[in-house]
């Protein structure tokens, strides 16, 4: 594919609906990350995955989220028992490599979830 | 932790004039990267520049270039000629080890 791409773009969930986000990286990338962002805020970082290490899951508001990459592709971003502060736009990103910093984050054009 | 700055919520300029957003941060590190990314309405993040700390050198990307004060801690954008296209929010972001820090973004409206 030519780039990142998101699945569904836009969500809307009931209050302690389950919902799963998507997201297809760049073929090649092996470090993928998960933003989120509400209205007229910055990027809060939430996780991000570099090959085979373990995800540094630090961003992660609560236990309410989880996310998981398969075979070191596309990652699915879960959140549990949604409330409406969950509602933001959520991003994902992939680049060539993670650890070094230099490398150019690509963006994907993020899913819009609202909880009513 | 980081912090990332962004002092001016909003800004506008004339078309063909040059603009500056500022940005400052706060880390004890001593290597990492910053990074000034747009988002148009679109939603979609694209990298604008980015600066590598251990250089001097202010970056430049066409219109783009940077003004990098490490020892300040600042980082701003400046946009030269600007255009229509160049309406959008503008973020700053600091990145160490794999995660990054955004600002609150600027929203800059360039008229015509």
């Amino acid at each position: 594919g030519a780039g990142v791409s998101q699945s569904p773009s836009n969500k809307v969930t009931e209050k302690g609906k389950d919902v799963e986000l998507r997201c297809d990286p760049i073929s090649g990338h092996t470090a993928l990350y998960w933003y989120r962002q509400s209205l007229g805020q910055g990027l809060e970082f939430l996780i991000y995955f570099q090959g085979n290490s373990a995800p540094d899951k630090s961003g992660l508001p609560s236990d309410r989220f989880s996310a998981e990459r398969t075979g070191g592709s596309v990652s699915t971003l879960t959140i549990q028992r949604t409330q409406q502060e969950d509602s933001a736009v959520y991003l994902c990103a992939s680049s060539l490599e993670g650890t070094g910093g230099a490398e150019t984050q690509y963006f994907g054009p993020g899913t819009r979830l609202l909880v009513l | 932790a980081q912090t990332v700055t962004q002092s001016q919520p909003e800004m506008s300029v004339q078309e063909a004039e040059t603009v500056t957003l500022s940005c400052t941060y706060d880390t004890s590190e001593n290597n990492y990267y910053l990074f000034w990314y747009k988002q148009p309405p679109s939603r979609q993040m694209i990298l604008v520049i980015r600066q590598e700390a251990y250089k001097q050198q202010n970056a430049t990307e066409n219109r783009f270039s940077v003004n990098f004060q490490k020892a300040a801690k600042s980082f701003s954008l400046k946009i030269s000629d600007s255009q229509l296209g160049d309406t959008a929010m503008y973020f700053c972001a600091f990145r160490h080890a794999g995660k990054s820090t955004f600002g609150d973004g600027t929203t800059l409206t360039v008229k015509p």
